[in-house]
């Protein structure tokens, strides 16, 4: 399976814009990346999902390089509500695979 | 709301104990998956259960058993309760089918389990 790498923690403020970079060096052909928020006592919320280059949907944006050994993923205009965990995560495109979750990435957004 | 509910929200039992999680999966997913996620650190896979079968299984021992039923609701079991059983344990529902696709999980609200 392949292994994510992404910064423990990062703060920002109110109406910034997020962007967390993962790296998975050793993706595989049919993985899918694969972004996760999760709040305290509360399951994962699935955030967005890709295979290369951009994806949007209306909560964030999804940047894959060709390489396809990094992502970010980017959260446009942040508010205090956007203080989570963020976790990244390769997804084989297979059937019946279970996730993988690393440390995540802890967002802290202050006023 | 993703749809997949959990109950009970909150148990407390004692060491040696045995306890049963439930999980109902989103209207249209015929697979569930079991994580724990202990304090301050990501879930852990715990197993997956697809046509009432166990379909793929973490480290975890032979004390954390489940069930899937023809609804595709499912049961996790704990016997033996220990003190590092106390987590948080989410039940993900999704739906596999013949076309390969990725395996996009969608979570429960999750069971408090403390075990004193």
């Amino acid at each position: 399976l392949a292994k994510t790498t992404q910064p423990i923690s990062m703060d920002s403020y109110e109406g910034q814009e997020v962007n967390i970079t993962c790296s998975h060096n050793n993706i595989a052909t049919n993985d899918y990346i694969t972004w996760y928020q999760q709040f305290p006592s509360q399951g994962p919320r699935f955030i967005i999902q890709g295979y290369k280059t951009k994806v949007t949907n209306e909560v964030a944006s999804l940047f894959i390089p060709a390489d396809r050994k990094s992502s970010t993923l980017s959260l446009p205009r942040v508010s205090l509500s956007d203080t989570a965990v963020y976790y990244c995560l390769v997804v084989l495109k297979a059937a019946g695979n279970k996730l993988t979750f690393g440390g995540g990435t802890r967002v802290l957004v202050k006023p | 709301e993703t749809g997949v509910t959990q109950s009970p929200t909150h148990l407390i039992k004692t060491r040696g104990q045995q306890v049963t999680l439930r999980c109902s999966s989103q209207s249209g997913h015929n697979t569930v998956s079991w994580y724990q996620q202990a304090l301050g650190q990501g879930p852990q896979f715990i197993f997956q259960y697809y046509r009432e079968e166990e379909n793929g299984r973490g480290n975890f021992p032979p004390r954390f058993s489940g069930l899937q039923f023809p609804n595709y609701s499912s049961e996790l079991n704990v016997n033996a309760l220990e003190l590092d059983d106390s987590a948080l344990y989410l039940c993900a529902s999704s739906f596999l089918g013949d076309t390969l696709g990725p395996d996009t999980q969608y979570f429960g609200p999750g069971t408090r389990l403390t075990v004193l």
